[in-house]
């Protein structure tokens, strides 16, 4: 059982907007704003899509977005496209370890 | 351009040991913390073990403490895992990653290499 709570699967039609969430407690999410959004595309490594709650790396769309209230994150991608497709994972800091959510597959309808 | 290359995965039986790789270019290697991260088959992500720039902190998973040993060579610009000890729940993809800054705990994954494949079956 992973530390942070991810839904299984979400699903949208493109142009539209999915938020996924992340469920911690007050020891990881609700701490700190060290939150970290992962996608992965199948067969393929993980790339960084969101760090500290809501700041964007370079080159990453500003579809994405990102925000935290109390023990739970979000990541919001808007105006969904079909290469949006891919597992999410949320990763936080947790004092002494950095444990991920057990992953979201998001499928472009 | 940064750049992560692993190598060193492959088939062992249960109880054997392997060490992985992880060659790294395009940034300076010594000034940023380095982490793996496991995958096993179909299933999420899983943080192994964490290693600050220079080498001196080390920090592991519940899963590998004591069987797991992260370093790195600073003057080879390359990251290592040696893994003892191996068990069949260790199968997966382990990848390298670039973390954004210099210690372990606060910062995020910045870059990920394309994985290496561990399979431990007899």
């Amino acid at each position: 059982q992973s530390a942070l709570t991810q839904p299984a699967s979400v699903s949208g039609s493109p142009g539209q907007s999915i938020t996924i969430s992340c469920t911690g407690t007050s020891s990881d999410v609700g701490s700190y704003n060290l939150v970290s959004w992962y996608q992965q595309h199948p067969g393929k490594a993980p790339k960084l899509m969101i760090y500290e709650v809501s700041k964007r790396p370079s080159g990453v769309s500003n579809r994405f977005s990102g925000s935290k209230s109390g023990n739970t994150a979000s990541l919001t991608i808007s105006g969904l496209q079909a290469e949006d497709e891919a597992d999410y994972y949320c990763c936080s800091y947790a004092g002494s370890s950095t444990p991920f959510g057990g992953g979201t597959k998001l499928t472009v309808l | 351009e940064v750049q992560l290359l692993e190598s060193g995965g492959g088939l062992v039986q249960p109880g054997g040991s392997l060490r992985l790789s992880c060659a790294a270019s395009g940034f300076t290697f010594s000034s940023y913390a380095m982490s793996w991260v496991r995958q096993a088959p179909g299933k999420g992500l899983e943080w192994v073990s964490a290693i600050s720039g220079s080498g001196g902190s080390t920090y592991y998973a519940d899963s590998v403490k004591g069987r797991f040993t992260i370093s790195r060579d600073n003057s080879k610009n390359t990251l290592y895992l040696q893994m003892n000890s191996l068990r069949a729940e260790d199968t997966a993809v382990y990848y390298c990653a670039l973390m954004s800054d210099d210690y372990v705990w606060g910062s995020h994954m910045d870059v990920w290499g394309q994985g290496t494949t561990v399979t431990v079956s007899s």
